[in-house]
């Protein structure tokens, strides 16, 4: 089955500043891979995604770079402000209803991202 | 709440006790889902489904059970089977084709006292 490793756990950087967060994931046959963000206590919320036609995604600040051929992908936040403190999720899975039934998210383990002022 | 909702919000549950965990949607979805998330950890699939009466087994399905009378209804029992049952358990759906995106519920907290 699908296997989806992400780094760093925590990050910190100074407001206005980048982060990036890595995942790399094991079934090539994975074509959809979400990113949510968590803040404490509160349900994940998807805020952006990309299917594996795509190399590149962009929403204002945020977005999502594929590699098919390393299996990996990543978060690029630009710009950062304290509200973009919280835990990021990545995840990965076969998109859409496949042979084998419905989707299944695989998540990654989470990054916890601190912005300091 | 989006469409989603658990209950409750959080949840006691005694040595040896069973307890359901309730996730109802509106959003006419197909497919519901049962997440348990532990404290530093990504969300791991206990049990899903994607029809009416019928559901698979997920990487962690051991001391849990499900049932999926109502295509709106989802809910997860917590059996005294379950060694270690606290942790935060999210529900989410999916629509069938249409869409890859989850809609999570809020999630339940539950505690073992």
């Amino acid at each position: 089955g699908e296997n989806v490793e992400q780094h760093p756990s925590t990050l910190s950087v100074q407001e206005g500043d980048s982060a990036v967060i890595k995942c790399t994931y094991s079934d090539s046959a994975s074509n959809y891979f979400p990113w949510y963000k968590q803040e404490l206590g509160k349900r994940p919320q998807l805020i952006i995604d990309i299917r594996s036609n795509v190399g590149e995604k962009k929403d204002q600040r945020i977005a999502v770079t594929l590699n098919k051929t390393a299996k990996h992908f990543s978060l690029h936040i630009t710009e950062t402000q304290p509200e973009d403190s919280a835990v990021y999720f990545c995840a990965a899975s076969m998109g859409g209803w496949s042979g084998q039934g419905a989707q299944k998210l695989v998540f990654g383990q989470g990054t916890r991202l601190t912005i300091n002022p | 709440d989006g469409g989603i909702t658990q209950s409750p919000k959080y949840l006691f549950r005694k040595e040896g006790q069973n307890v359901t965990l309730s996730c109802e949607q509106n959003l006419n979805h197909d497919a519901m889902y049962w997440y348990r998330q532990d404290p530093g950890q990504g969300l791991r699939l206990i049990y899903y489904s994607q029809i009416v009466n019928d559901f698979q087994k997920g990487d962690i399905a051991e001391g849990y059970s499900v049932s999926r009378e109502k295509k709106e209804s989802f809910p997860l029992t917590v059996t005294s089977a379950q060694k270690n049952p606290t942790a935060f358990y999210l529900c989410a759906s999916l629509a069938a084709r249409t869409s890859y995106g989850y809609t999570f519920g809020s999630g339940t907290r539950l505690t073992v006292v």
